[in-house]
């Protein structure tokens, strides 16, 4: 089941601009996670958050988590065109082997 | 980390063909595996998951099938293919829970 809901669904910007990427999700969970998908190729993790985290940075990537409102972001600043991809929230389901739950994902194009 | 191989990365097969799509596993031992599916600009659905050699539980009802004859090898299968197995198959596995997945690069099948 999809639990993670990415918002918004498509996000054009220009290198050099930030772009925020917003996640919500249903039940409680352990972790959080952000991937990335460039197209027609496998997923590639860029980052964990724990329950008990609020704030992790990871290079050009910020992610907050906010367990009271379910809710999680991606920043990623000062985009480069490399950046062009979709990104892909997820959180862990202790029901299917803890498999990851993904949302539909969120399609950013950088343009030079 | 781990490395994941997973072939063919396409396959075009008729309705009714047989289908078998092999994911092996490098660097870990016992991993959880899964198979996912994604559906053109969807997110991922989770299709089977394991545990353990042998061990495979199914997330959705459905047409195909999936085995585990050793640790880091998982297989997907299915007897008779229909037009709406066609999708974008992806293997993934981690070593336990709390951890990332780490991801194949995905065989398209196209049934016609």
């Amino acid at each position: 089941s999809q639990q993670g809901e990415e918002d918004p669904q498509a996000l054009s910007i220009q290198e050099g601009e930030n772009a925020t990427m917003n996640c919500s999700y249903k039940t409680s969970i352990n972790n959080l996670q952000w991937y990335r998908q460039n197209s027609g190729r496998g997923l590639v993790h860029l980052i964990l958050i724990r329950s008990n985290e609020r704030e992790k940075h990871s290079g050009r990537l910020r992610v907050t988590l906010d367990t009271s409102k379910k809710s999680s972001s991606l920043l990623i600043t000062a985009s480069r065109a490399a950046d062009t991809a979709s990104y892909f929230c997820a959180t862990d389901a202790s029901s299917s082997g803890y498999a990851l739950n993904f949302g539909k994902g969120t399609s950013l194009l950088v343009t030079p | 980390s781990q490395t994941i191989h997973q072939w063919p990365a396409t396959l075009v097969q008729p309705v009714g063909s047989p289908l078998s799509l092999e994911c092996t596993v490098e660097g870990t031992s016992n991993p959880n595996l899964y198979w996912y599916r994604q559906a053109a600009g969807r997110g991922l659905q989770l299709l089977f998951y394991s545990v353990g050699i042998g061990q495979i539980s199914s997330e959705v009802p459905q047409n195909l099938s999936a085995s585990r004859p050793q640790d880091r090898q998982f297989i997907l299968s299915s007897k008779k293919l229909l037009l709406s197995d066609s999708g974008f198959y992806l293997c993934a596995s981690s070593p336990h829970r709390d951890t990332e997945a780490f991801f194949g690069q995905g065989t398209r099948l196209t049934v016609v």
